[in-house]
């Protein structure tokens, strides 16, 4: 069946360090690919998307690059700031009348001043 | 602005008493999702409408039950909450026809079952 793996976490980091999160996946047809992120006491909220390969998401100096050829998706920022402290989980659906997201677990990023 | 909307943000019960909570969305979307979050854990999938269609997953408990009235509003409905039902529940909506099929979450209702 679809699964995702993402790095285990948790991930603690310094204002402005780079961050990556790695994301790789399974999927019997052509998935599209998301990363959510969700803030303490929230939803999810959706940070960026990619439908083919090769895509580039990118939403709020968030970055993740479809590969097909690795199955992956990354997740990278070049400088992380306090405020990006959260819970993020890459996802995968297919197209279909009745999809569904396939999530990773999810991985917790702290940032500390 | 198009968003879901949860009500209530918190829902205290006790145990084994009925409970409802509510989602409504103004994004005219046609399919519409419940998930149950865990502590720590990713959201799970309990079921889906899609249009006035009912799709359960296979391992979603028979106490959970589900109302679409019209396209805007779904409801979900614990008859008989017990403490491990005790998580975050995320509405959530998509338009079938959307080209990247992205699913837009609502902010949860986070139920208590004493």
């Amino acid at each position: 069946g679809d699964s995702v793996t993402q790095m285990e976490g948790p991930v603690t980091l310094s204002e402005e360090a780079f961050l990556t999160i790695n994301c790789t996946y399974t999927a019997t047809g052509y998935p599209s690919l998301f990363w959510y992120v969700q803030y303490p006491g929230e939803g999810l909220q959706l940070l960026l998307k990619a439908t083919k390969a090769d895509d580039k998401g990118s939403n709020k100096g968030f970055e993740a690059t479809y590969r097909k050829e690795t199955t992956s998706f990354h997740l990278e920022k070049g400088s992380v700031q306090v405020s990006d402290s959260a819970v993020y989980f890459c996802a995968l659906s297919l197209t279909g009348a009745n999809s569904k997201l396939t999530f990773g677990k999810g991985i917790t990023l702290s940032v500390r001043p | 602005d198009a968003m879901v909307i949860q009500n209530p943000r918190y829902q205290v019960t006790q145990f084994g008493k009925p409970v409802t909570l509510s989602c409504s969305q103004t994004l005219n979307h046609n399919v519409m999702y419940w998930y149950q979050q865990k502590s720590s854990q990713a959201p799970k999938l309990l079921f889906h409408y899609y249009d006035k269609d009912f799709n359960n997953e296979a391992d979603t408990p028979d106490n959970f039950q589900s109302r679409r009235p019209n396209t805007s509003f779904c409801f979900l409905d614990i008859r008989s909450p017990g403490l491990g039902d005790a998580a975050m529940y995320l509405c959530a909506t998509k338009l079938q026809t959307s080209a990247y099929n992205e699913q837009f979450f609502g902010p949860g209702t986070r139920l208590t079952v004493l």
